[in-house]
């Protein structure tokens, strides 16, 4: 069965800092990687996703994840973070074969100036 | 853009009675979603919807549980006799098309609260 861990319940950055959020699966064969994000009041909203060829995918608002086969991760990045990023990120895995996600606890950011 | 709506955005209700999560999908998708999240704990999968039927569901969703289309806009998620642990936020979610690369669309959620 496929999980996600979210080490990092909380981080606090400060504006304009760079941001990585952790994220590690567990899946027997190549995953389908996506996070979300979900901002006060909103549904979740998907930043980027990863099923297959070049490991480092570009996502909307500027954000990134790179997947590593070897460390079973799919961290989350941006050079520099805006006070508008400050949301919840949701890393979560899909399996072939399957319509389920499969979500990770989430991360809140906070942004401070 | 369109966007998956949600009502109510918060329930409270009684232990033991019956609710009714409302759900509008984005109008040409196929592909239903119920997801919840007990309050810091993951995001869980509930069941899929497709074609008038359940293509897939969670253990989490027993014999209380039960969706519906009825209408061919809303999609709704039917809980017979609440308790306490069903306590969360529910998220609908729909897809236009299969493959689980696709991307599946979320509304803002539903708080339930069971006293």
């Amino acid at each position: 069965a496929q999980s996600v861990t979210q080490p990092d319940i909380h981080i606090t950055v400060s504006e304009g800092a760079s941001l990585e959020l952790r994220c590690n699966y567990s899946y027997g064969a190549t995953p389908y990687l996506f996070w979300y994000v979900q901002s006060p009041g909103q549904g979740l909203q998907l930043l980027l996703k990863y099923f297959s060829g070049d490991t480092l995918v570009q996502g909307i608002k500027g954000f990134e994840a790179e997947f590593k086969r070897s460390q079973s991760s799919f961290n989350l990045r941006k050079p520099s973070v805006h006070w508008s990023d400050a949301a919840e990120y949701f890393c979560a895995v899909g399996a072939r074969g399957n319509e389920k996600l499969t979500f990770g606890t989430g991360t809140r950011l906070t942004i401070i100036p | 853009e369109p966007e998956v709506t949600q009502t109510p955005s918060h329930q409270v209700t009684q232990m033991g009675q019956e609710v009714i999560l409302r759900c509008v999908p984005i109008s040409n998708h196929l592909y239903f979603y119920w997801y919840r999240q007990i309050l810091g704990q993951k995001v869980e999968f509930l069941v899929s919807f497709y074609n008038n039927e359940i293509s897939e569901k969670s253990e989490i969703f027993d014999d209380q549980f039960s969706v519906e289309r009825p209408d061919g806009s809303n999609f709704t998620l039917k809980i017979r006799s609440t308790k306490l642990e069903d306590s969360a936020m529910y998220f609908c979610a729909s897809k236009a098309t299969s493959g689980t690369y696709n991307e599946q669309f979320f509304g803002p959620g539903t708080r339930l609260t069971v006293l």
